[in-house]
């Protein structure tokens, strides 16, 4: 089974602080993504990496950085963390895939509260 | 742009009773749709996929989608509704080379 792990289920810190999520997938896909979760907005994306070093920027990247280093860790930084960033965020993996297999696979998800 | 839009923000059933969440599509092409699922405090889980194999998808736990071009619609049914099915139900479109368009998710209720 594909397995996708984030370092923390709850979070809560200070705005101005540095935040770091952690995301590991452990079946040598390519493809790994940060999303937020919102009430009544669905899944908006962060940023997304195909490759260790490379990344993309998604839909709502102000305030977000990602780091890749390894092919299996995808890092998300919020370098000074804001009351409206407090959300639920959500790791993804999935293979380079040009066909029909296409699929995400998602982690449990960090519950962010920024006070 | 690929988008999707999800009809009912929540949908409230009986158990034993169809279940219906609707979806409608847009695309400049022939689109990849997914439904995924997310229970209570668990990661999201994929419950099906449209790739243009067949326009009657079939799904995990009964859920099947029906593909219809005409009406640029997705819509997800199950005949019987279980009370394990109360979750989130996201209806996603394929954008591009890698990524995932999701909608704005369903809130479906079951009521014993």
């Amino acid at each position: 089974d594909v397995k996708v792990t984030q370092s923390s289920r709850y979070l809560v810190k200070r705005t101005g602080e540095k935040v770091f999520l952690e995301c590991v997938q452990d079946m040598d896909h390519e493809n790994m993504f940060w999303y937020r979760q919102d009430p009544g907005l669905g899944l908006r994306l962060i940023y997304f990496s195909y490759d260790v070093k490379m990344k993309e920027k998604g839909d709502i990247p102000e305030g977000y950085s990602v780091s890749r280093e390894k092919k299996e860790r995808f890092s998300l930084i919020l370098e000074s963390a804001s009351t409206n960033q407090t959300s639920m965020y959500l790791c993804a993996s999935s293979l380079l895939s040009l066909g029909s297999s296409y699929e995400q696979y998602f982690g449990p998800g960090t519950r962010l509260t920024v006070t | 742009a690929q988008s999707v839009t999800q009809l009912d923000s929540h949908v409230s059933v009986s158990e034993g009773t169809p279940v219906l969440l609707r979806c409608n599509y847009s695309s400049s092409y022939s689109p990849s749709l997914f439904w995924y699922v997310q229970h209570p405090n668990k990661g999201l889980q994929l419950l099906l996929k449209y790739t243009s194999a067949a326009t009657l998808v079939k799904g995990i736990n009964g859920f099947e989608a029906e593909f219809k071009k005409s009406e640029t619609s997705f819509h997800l049914t199950k005949p019987s509704a279980h009370m394990s099915d109360a979750a989130e139900y996201f209806c996603v479109v394929k954008r591009g080379f890698q990524k995932l368009v999701f909608g704005t998710g369903t809130r479906l209720l079951v009521s014993p």
